[in-house]
């Protein structure tokens, strides 16, 4: 079955420190990735994705991802963040696509808090 | 342009009592997916529907829950009996259909029911 693995539950940083959340998956079908932002008292929304090409992939407010094939890894990276950045990410990957949609395997969540 | 909507917010039932909970996908999208989220774990797909048709129920419980996207109206997601253990935040996401389309998954606020 497909799974998707976050390594951190909870990471603390202070503003402007770097940020690399990493995430594993296992499928061994054509993927598609995600990963999703979800602020405090907020619904999910997307910060990027990849489907095919370059393996990395930029999204919004200044977050990136790469996708590396032979480790099936999709970490998620962002050089400086910022104490709005506090939410939790989810990695997910998407499931066997049949008429044209599919369900999302999320991973279990890495609650992302930045102190000022 | 609205974005997809769920109805109520916040949903209070006593053991044994029904739950309905409403989804109404964006505009021009024709795929509903459910999504619960229990307490201290991650979403876990529940079921994709399409318009009269239900696609993948793997997630559902095999008793008391069930599914539906008539051809007019929202999506529902039924819960009879319902039993502590179904207190949970329930997400409501949808995508577009069509060839070429990036899978992408749209969230509502989602519900939040509570079982005393």
């Amino acid at each position: 079955a497909q799974s998707v693995s976050q390594h951190n539950h909870h990471v603390i940083l202070s503003e402007a420190a770097s940020l690399e959340l990493g995430c594993n998956y296992s499928y061994g079908g054509t993927v598609n990735l995600f990963w999703y932002v979800q602020y405090p008292g907020q619904h999910l929304q997307l910060l990027l994705k990849y489907f095919s090409g370059d393996p990395l992939v930029k999204g919004i407010k200044g977050f990136e991802a790469e996708f590396i094939k032979s480790k099936f890894s999709f970490n998620l990276r962002k050089p400086s963040v910022q104490w709005s950045d506090t939410a939790e990410y989810f990695c997910a990957v998407i499931g066997p696509i049949y008429n044209q949609g599919g369900k999302l395997i999320f991973g279990q969540g890495t609650e992302l808090s930045v102190k000022p | 342009n609205a974005g997809v909507m769920q109805n109520p917010r916040h949903l209070v039932r006593r053991r044994g009592q029904e739950a309905r909970l409403r989804c109404s996908p964006m505009k021009g999208h024709s795929h509903v997916y459910w999504y619960r989220q229990l307490p201290e774990e991650g979403l876990k797909f529940m079921v994709y529907l399409q318009k009269e048709n239900i696609i993948d129920e793997s997630g559902m419980p095999k008793e008391r829950f069930s599914a539906e996207f008539p051809k007019e109206g929202p999506s529902i997601l039924r819960i009879q009996q319902v039993v502590r253990g179904d207190s949970a935040a329930y997400f409501c996401a949808s995508s577009r259909s069509g060839t070429g389309i990036s899978y992408e998954q749209y969230f509502g606020p989602g519900t939040r029911l509570t079982v005393t």
